[in-house]
């Protein structure tokens, strides 16, 4: 898991509650990232980090927000969790560099499994 | 192959076997593939990569061939083995301010003892 470590790994809350996610990285990777999978989609990038404080959206951003304090965690935040948002999480980082990452595999977590009730 | 549906197509291999997977990517942009395995319960775990000016490579018992003439991926495993069941993905990769990739749903390959 690339010294990866996500928490919790399973969650049930109920609609209406904010929930946050954490990503915890070992190896000082600068660029990190926050997907979704779900049945019939592929991975779904929400926010991404470029370094301590720099974060961007993704294509499915809304209702999510993202901090990173320190270049070893990522925290992802449902502000509100809907039932949309039950899905399986995953953060990842890349070890691509100054570039982004490009034209370089993404290292991934074992996830968190989130059910909005 | 790629699937829309939810549920996703399903490869069976005899133990032993070789194992082919494939992938139609849609960009004709993108100059960098991967290929995933996730095992149930885990993250995607990275496989084998290409870049666009290559057709083949070849890792460990892993072949990937790259036709961009047709926009098509595969991905060949030799000798196929119980531990190689999983759901296989790829991805394409865009260049682009930040890691564009796409991601494709999966196929599930099955190996049979």
């Amino acid at each position: 898991d690339a010294g990866i470590t996500q928490s919790p790994r399973h969650k049930v809350t109920e609609t209406g509650t904010p929930v946050t996610l954490r990503c915890h990285q070992t190896e000082n990777h600068r660029y990190m990232y926050w997907y979704r999978q779900d049945p019939g989609h592929g991975l779904r990038l929400i926010h991404y980090s470029y370094g301590v404080k720099d974060t961007d959206k993704g294509e499915v951003s809304d209702g999510y927000s993202v901090s990173r304090s320190k270049t070893e965690d990522f925290l992802l935040t449902l502000e509100s969790a809907t039932s949309s948002q039950t899905s399986v999480y995953f953060c990842a980082i890349s070890v691509g560099g100054d570039r982004g990452g490009y034209n370089s595999p993404l290292h991934f977590g074992n996830g968190t499994r989130l059910t909005v009730t | 192959g790629e699937s829309v549906g939810l549920h996703l197509p399903t490869l069976s291999v005899q133990e032993g076997d070789n194992s082919i997977i494939n992938c139609a990517y849609s960009n004709s942009a993108s100059d960098y593939f991967i290929w995933y395995k996730q095992e149930s319960g885990k993250g995607p775990q990275f496989i084998i990569d290409i870049r666009s000016n290559m057709d083949k490579r070849q890792g460990q018992r892993v072949t990937v061939l790259l036709n961009k003439t047709v926009k098509h991926l595969s991905l060949q495993i030799a000798a196929t083995q119980p531990g190689d069941s999983a759901v296989y993905f790829c991805a394409e990769n865009t260049s682009g301010g930040y890691q564009k990739v796409t991601f494709g749903i999966g196929t599930k390959l099955q190996v049979i003892p």
